[in-house]
Formats: C-alpha cells, sequence, structure tokens
C-alpha cells in the first residue's frame, strides 16, 4: 500500500501570503500529526488529530497557522501572512490509532518564505 | 515538559565498525515510549528501534540495539558493522504513555559513515 503522501514536495512563496499544505495519510490511519523541521533544529510538533476528537493544536506557533482534516482523511496546513520565519520542512505522519502504534512519516513539504 | 537531549551534532564511522549515539531525556512520567529514527536525504523519517520504558530488556533490531538506562534517563543507540546506507540524520524521541500522543524530539545527530 502507499505510503504518507504530501503535497507540495518544495513551496516558495513572497512573504505576506498564504499557503497551504497538503497531507495524505495510510489509509485506515485514524491518527495524523503535523511537525516542522527548521533547519539545524529537531523536529517540533504542530498539531494532531484522532478520528472526531477535537484536535490537540498545542504546538501550533501562532494564529496564522491553522490545520483541518476532513472526511477523517486528508489533512490541510495552511499559513497566512507568511513570515520568513516559518521556512523550514513541514512533516506530516499518521498512525493506526492513538497509542504505542509507530507513526509513519510522509517526505515533507519545503517551504520557502523569500 | 519533557526534553530529549541529542549532544553530539556530529559523528562518524568506519564503514563495519560499530558506533554510539547518546541520547538523554528529562521526565517526571514513569510510562512512556522511546523511539531512534532515520532520517537519510530524501527526508523520509523512518523508525529503526523503540523501546518500552516498562520493559528493562534493550531493543534489539538486527545490526541495531540500544543501551535504555531508565535511572539515568538515558537512551543511546549504538549501530553495529555500519554500513554506507546507515549515513543520515538519527533523531532521538519521547513520547508520553498516556495523554498527549505527540513525539518530543532531540535536535538530532548527523552520522558520517566513510568507507
Amino acid at each position: 500500500g502507499a505510503g504518507v503522501s504530501q503535497s507540495p514536495s518544495n513551496k516558495v512563496t513572497e512573504k505576506g501570503k498564504d499557503v497551504e499544505l497538503r497531507c495524505d495519510p495510510i489509509s485506515g490511519h485514524t491518527a495524523l500529526y503535523w511537525y516542522r523541521q527548521s533547519l539545524g533544529q529537531g523536529l517540533e510538533f504542530l498539531i494532531y488529530f484522532q478520528g472526531n476528537s477535537a484536535p490537540d493544536k498545542s504546538g501550533l506557533p501562532s494564529d496564522r497557522f491553522s490545520a483541518e482534516r476532513t472526511g477523517g482523511s486528508v489533512s490541510t496546513l495552511t499559513i497566512q501572512r507568511t513570515q520568513q520565519e516559518d521556512s523550514a520542512v513541514y512533516l506530516c505522519a499518521s498512525s493506526v490509532h492513538s497509542s504505542y502504534n509507530e507513526q509513519f512519516f510522509g517526505p515533507g513539504t519545503r517551504l520557502t518564505v523569500l | 515538559a519533557q526534553t530529549v537531549t541529542q549532544s553530539q551534532p556530529e559523528m562518524s564511522v568506519q564503514e563495519a565498525e560499530t558506533v554510539t549515539l547518546s541520547c538523554t531525556y528529562d521526565t517526571s512520567e514513569s510510562d512512556y515510549y522511546l523511539f531512534w529514527y532515520k532520517q537519510p536525504p530524501s527526508r523520509q523519517m523512518i523508525l529503526v528501534i523503540r523501546q518500552e520504558a516498562y520493559k528493562q530488556q534493550n531493543a534489539t533490531e538486527n545490526r541495531f540495539s540500544v543501551n535504555f538506562q531508565k535511572a539515568a534517563k538515558s537512551f543511546s543507540l549504538k549501530i553495529s558493522d555500519s554500513q554506507l546506507g546507515d549515513a543520515a540524520m538519527y533523531f532521538c524521541a519521547y513520547r508520553s504513555g498516556g495523554g498527549s500522543e505527540k513525539l518530543v524530539f532531540g535536535k538530532g545527530t548527523k552520522l558520517t559513515v566513510n568507507p
């Protein structure tokens, strides 16, 4: 079966523009996570979805960041009024359900804000 | 809040030799999980090995093994018989046993394997 896919692979945008990043989890995976990987840094948790429960948004750095998950599958991370410090690789992961199960990661979207 | 520290930004090893990557963590929880992930230049994060905190036995996966010292809050990764394909960034990660499902990552160690 297909793994986690993300699009676009790379995105270059101008400061102040809005961007949308997409994540397609593995079919049947009910848990979905977004992480951000800035240059020279580890991965930073952003948001977590589990089934129909309210998402854990505790990692979102500002109100310019939002995410949704439609139909319990595809997720979109939206960054409004992008800033240069938003430049990073955004990684999505999914797992069978929120438990000990392994998180499977996508290849990420590299966002560059000029 | 939990933190994960990887004190070695870069490491190198000769092919076929053994290398150990260090990881320490800080938590007040007794139930948690620890992971090592590998990230090659393709950016794809791949799970290498995992350890449940309640298990005293160190996890092993082929050439990869861990030295889990719960009292010392240490979780090092040993790679035996290093191969060129092992070259990558390695991230240590922590996950709480209850509540939050998020992974808390260290900043990573870049491993170079020399032929």
